[in-house]
């Protein structure tokens, strides 16, 4: 159980274009999910923290309006760079919370998304 | 802010060779302390956790116990194995709001048979 994918697991584009990741949690209701950005060989950076039905709380200094977070549904939110550019490009990891109050925190995570743009 | 300090990797083992890896943590409050492992091409998945001081989390035949008086967390095993290679994260979250991750480094550990 637990177990949550992202979509794709890699991705290529050109500099300008908007770019969508998808994260869902296959068996359990994700009341809360996160997003992460991996730089290589360095640590996970919390980029925002999504919450079904409203709007993402992002982290200082990560631009809203470049990381646009939807988490319509208790098993699905997207991440969405939008303008991409070369300097956007990493590793961007989901995580997820499952409903259940006994395990409220513990996250599960997603395989990332590894993204180039050229 | 909370944050967490780990071992500065690579660490290099033999099979069976005992293991310790170092995490401290700045807290304001009463966090909840994980460690997780990252196998390559695999995303995190928890190894173990520990909610108060002096609870002991294990798996797998790793250890790490929560200890308040040293703000510490060391991951411990006592014979690791190749499969063991992988990248250990130790990480904090808040006991109550949002319950963010905060992580450290990483350590990277390889075993050699």
């Amino acid at each position: 159980g637990a177990v949550v994918s992202q979509h794709p697991s890699w991705v290529i584009c050109k500099s300008g274009t908007s770019v969508k990741i998808e994260c869902r949690s296959l068996d359990f209701q994700a009341t809360t999910m996160f997003w992460y950005r991996q730089f290589p060989k360095q640590s996970l950076m919390l980029m925002a923290t999504s919450n079904e039905g409203s709007k993402a709380t992002y982290e200082q200094g990560v631009e809203k309006d470049k990381f646009l977070i939807n988490h319509a549904s208790l098993t699905l939110s997207t991440l969405t760079v939008t303008s991409a550019h070369p300097e956007d490009s990493s590793f961007y990891i989901c995580s997820a919370r499952d409903g259940n109050r006994e395990v409220t925190d513990t996250q599960y995570f997603g395989p990332g998304t590894r993204l180039t743009v050229l | 802010g909370d944050s967490v300090t780990q071992m500065e990797g690579p660490v290099t083992l033999s099979e069976e060779a005992c293991l310790t890896i170092n995490c401290t943590y700045t807290a304001t409050g009463y966090p909840s302390l994980f460690w997780y492992v990252q196998y390559p091409g695999e995303g995190l998945q928890l190894l173990l956790k520990a909610t108060k001081a002096d609870d002991k989390g294990s798996n797998k035949g790793f250890e790490a116990t929560y200890r308040k008086e040293t703000t510490s967390f060391h991951l411990e095993k006592g014979s690791v194995q190749v499969s063991d290679s992988a990248v250990y994260f130790c990480a904090l979250s808040e006991f109550q709001g949002a319950q963010k991750l905060v992580f450290g480094q990483g350590t990277r550990l390889t075993i050699n048979p």
